[in-house]
């Protein structure tokens, strides 16, 4: 149980074009999703925290225009990278608080981003 | 503010051998406490989580105990395997959100 699925795994896109990355929960509702940056042989980056039918809250520095975040139902919330960049190419993960409470978060197993 | 320290690596040792990564942390309140893992190639998992003082967490023979007195939730394991080779992050749960240690990457030669 508690499985979270991320699509796409991988894209590679040209500059300026928008990205949309899909993350589901497919087997719990999840009320609250996060969305996190990894940079090569770093931690995670807690981008922003999505709660379902509200506004994401975004952390410090992060663009809210350019990752728009959508969290429509339950089940399913997106990221939209617009107008990406070359520095924008990342590991970006979505994880959704699941049974047992939102401090536990089940984790998608991530889309790597490439902005040529 | 909140937040994790653990060990920096990478930490390589020899299958059987015991395995010790320390993590720390600050927080105000009552946070609970994880570890997660990331394997190669894959997307990060929980490990074990704590939440309480003196909660032992424990999952495929790797074990965490909350120490509050030491604020420490050092991850250990008794005799580490080749399929242990990973990156694992210790993380503090505060306010519905997940503050992150660097991540320690562990790697176990045959």
């Amino acid at each position: 149980g508690a499985v979270v699925s991320q699509h796409p795994s991988r894209v590679i896109c040209k500059s300026g074009t928008s990205v949309k990355i899909e993350c589901r929960s497919l087997d719990f509702q999840a009320t609250t999703m996060f969305w996190y940056r990894q940079f090569p042989k770093q931690s995670l980056m807690l981008m922003a925290t999505s709660n379902e039918g509200s506004k994401a809250t975004y952390e410090q520095g992060v663009e809210k225009d350019k990752f728009l975040i959508n969290h429509a139902s339950l089940t399913l919330s997106t990221l939209t990278v617009t107008s990406a960049h070359p520095e924008d190419s990342s590991f970006y993960i979505c994880s959704a608080g699941g049974p047992g409470g939102t401090d536990t978060q089940y984790f998608g197993p991530g889309t790597r981003l490439t902005v040529l | 503010g909140d937040s994790v320290t653990q060990m920096e690596g990478p930490v390589t040792l020899s299958e059987e051998a015991f395995l010790t990564i320390n993590c720390t942390y600050t927080a105000t309140g009552y946070p609970s406490l994880f570890w997660y893992v990331q394997y190669p190639g894959e997307g990060l998992q929980l490990l074990l989580k704590a939440t309480k003082a003196d909660d032992k967490g424990s999952n495929k023979g790797f074990e965490a105990t909350y120490r509050k007195e030491t604020t420490s939730f050092h991850l250990e394991k008794g005799s580490v395997q080749v399929s242990d080779s990973a990156v694992y992050f210790c993380a503090l749960g505060s306010n519905y959100q997940l503050i992150w240690g660097a991540g320690t990457k562990l790697i176990i030669k045959p």
